[in-house]
């Protein structure tokens, strides 16, 4: 167990509708990021907050936007979902920027 | 662009051996190098982290490498188990004002026969 939670577990929705991701790091981590994984692709970074502030972003689409909440929690929020959209989505979490991350257990989200 | 390449992309060892999974980058500029282990279905796990100035770095029985004028890197790992079946991603870190941003490889896919 990383310390790393993050829900729903599993997410099945369809074409056009918008959902939730919700992370929780470990406690003391100010570091928070959202990957994608899908099995063409592999793993690909999103977008990175630290402290509340945005810091980074990778290959996120402008249908996808993310936060970082005062209590540290971080939330992706999907729209517009297409199909190609399902994908295992992971949040992790680093005390500082550039230390190690440590991996939730992932959302799976199945988009029909 | 920003690349990494891993060879090879699957490995099929017996219970005992030895092996090395290899990393090639093309990042610019370099800020660090993490070998991830991931077994299927859940969150990756961080096994080793390498800055520019450092050449080895090992965890039990993984061992990383690192050449940053060739730009490879290498994971041994010693004496396997059925347990180090799993998939093995290189991920290598560019800076951008003070952040990091992470490119990842495919990984290569390690089973582990008894």
């Amino acid at each position: 167990d990383s310390g790393v939670t993050q829900t729903p577990k599993h997410l099945i929705t369809a074409t056009g509708q918008r959902v939730t991701l919700r992370c929780s790091p470990r406690s003391g981590d100010l570091s928070v990021y959202w990957y994608q994984q899908s099995l063409d692709q592999g793993l690909q970074f999103l977008i990175q907050y630290y402290n509340g502030e945005e810091r980074a972003k990778g290959n996120i689409l402008e249908r996808f936007s993310a936060q970082q909440f005062p209590d540290l929690h971080s939330e992706l929020n999907l729209s517009s979902l297409e199909l190609g959209d399902s994908a295992l989505y992971f949040c992790a979490s680093s005390a500082l920027l550039a230390e190690t991350q440590y991996f939730g257990p992932g959302t799976r989200l199945t988009v029909l | 662009k920003n690349q990494v390449e891993q060879s090879p992309q699957s490995l099929i060892i017996l219970e005992g051996k030895n092996c090395t999974l290899q990393c090639n980058y093309t990042v610019s500029p370099f800020s660090n190098l993490r070998w991830y282990k991931q077994d299927t279905g859940r969150g990756p796990v961080s096994l080793t982290i390498m800055t520019f100035s450092e050449n080895t770095k090992s965890n039990g029985r993984y061992t990383a490498t690192l050449d940053a004028d060739t730009k490879q890197s290498s994971l041994h790992i010693t004496a396997s188990q059925l347990s180090d079946s799993a998939s093995y991603i290189c991920v290598v870190s560019t800076t951008s004002g003070g952040s990091y941003i992470p490119t990842f490889g495919r990984g290569t896919s390690l089973i582990v026969h008894p």
